[in-house]
């Protein structure tokens, strides 16, 4: 079956960088687009950018841009986002979710990486 | 690329319909039959329930339905089971950017 299973979690101090993984099985990988989505505690989800596995080509959200890095790994059906310069507003859970028809709408989602940021 | 507009919270006894509204703008609900809506229970990740406004996955019962007209959706849900208890979340394609709803928290009294 299509699955995402992602990183584990993570805490940073602020400044720092963070990468989380999502590796995909049951599916080919570079079929689809991947994007990461975020949600801080007790709050909303964010969508924070796309990456084209087949291509490498990304697209990330305004708020995010200069700031979030989303790269491919096809050899091991392995997608990362990087955020760099991370803040205490940046602690969230962090999902991958696959895009079945570059539609913007997601399934499967990955488990979710908790990435705490303080210090 | 402002958040789509939900309701805070919506409820409803067991056996009752609830419908939840998301508003966006012509930019993204109103100009793309590309709506999504996601249940979330705590703790857990969101679970796709329905996509492209009114279709429904493999596995998503029928009483969850999707509709839209001009900029707003919505989300139905009939003969409410306690299990429905969740936030919901509505999701639009904006061709370069997807934006997210603030979310909805809906109880079954």
């Amino acid at each position: 079956q299509v699955q995402l299973v992602q990183s584990g979690a993570e805490v940073k101090k602020p400044g720092a960088s963070v990468k989380v993984s999502c590796k995909a099985s049951g599916y080919t990988f570079t079929g689809y687009y991947m994007h990461w989505v975020r949600q801080a505690p007790g709050q909303g989800l964010e969508w924070m950018g796309w990456i084209n596995p087949n291509s490498g080509g990304t697209n990330y959200a305004q708020k995010f841009q200069g700031w979030v890095t989303m790269t491919r790994d096809t050899s091991i059906s392995t997608a990362y986002m990087e955020l760099s310069r991370l803040r205490s507003d940046d602690t969230a859970v962090y999902y991958c979710a696959r895009d079945p028809d570059g539609q913007g709408w997601f399934d499967p989602w990955g488990q979710g990486t908790l990435v705490t940021v303080s210090s | 690329q402002s958040a789509l507009t939900q309701p805070r919270s919506v409820s409803g006894s067991p056996g009752q319909s609830v419908t939840i509204s998301c508003t966006g703008t012509s930019s993204d609900v109103g100009g793309y039959n590309y709506v999504s809506w996601y249940q979330q229970h705590p703790g857990k990740a969101p679970k796709l329930m329905i996509y492209d406004v009114s279709k429904r996955p493999s596995g998503v019962p029928d009483r969850f339905s999707g509709s839209k007209s001009g900029n707003t959706a919505s989300l139905t849900i009939s003969g409410l089971q306690a299990e429905d208890e969740a936030d919901y979340y509505c999701c639009s394609y904006a061709g370069s950017y997807v934006v997210f709803g603030g979310g909805t928290k809906l109880t079954v009294l």
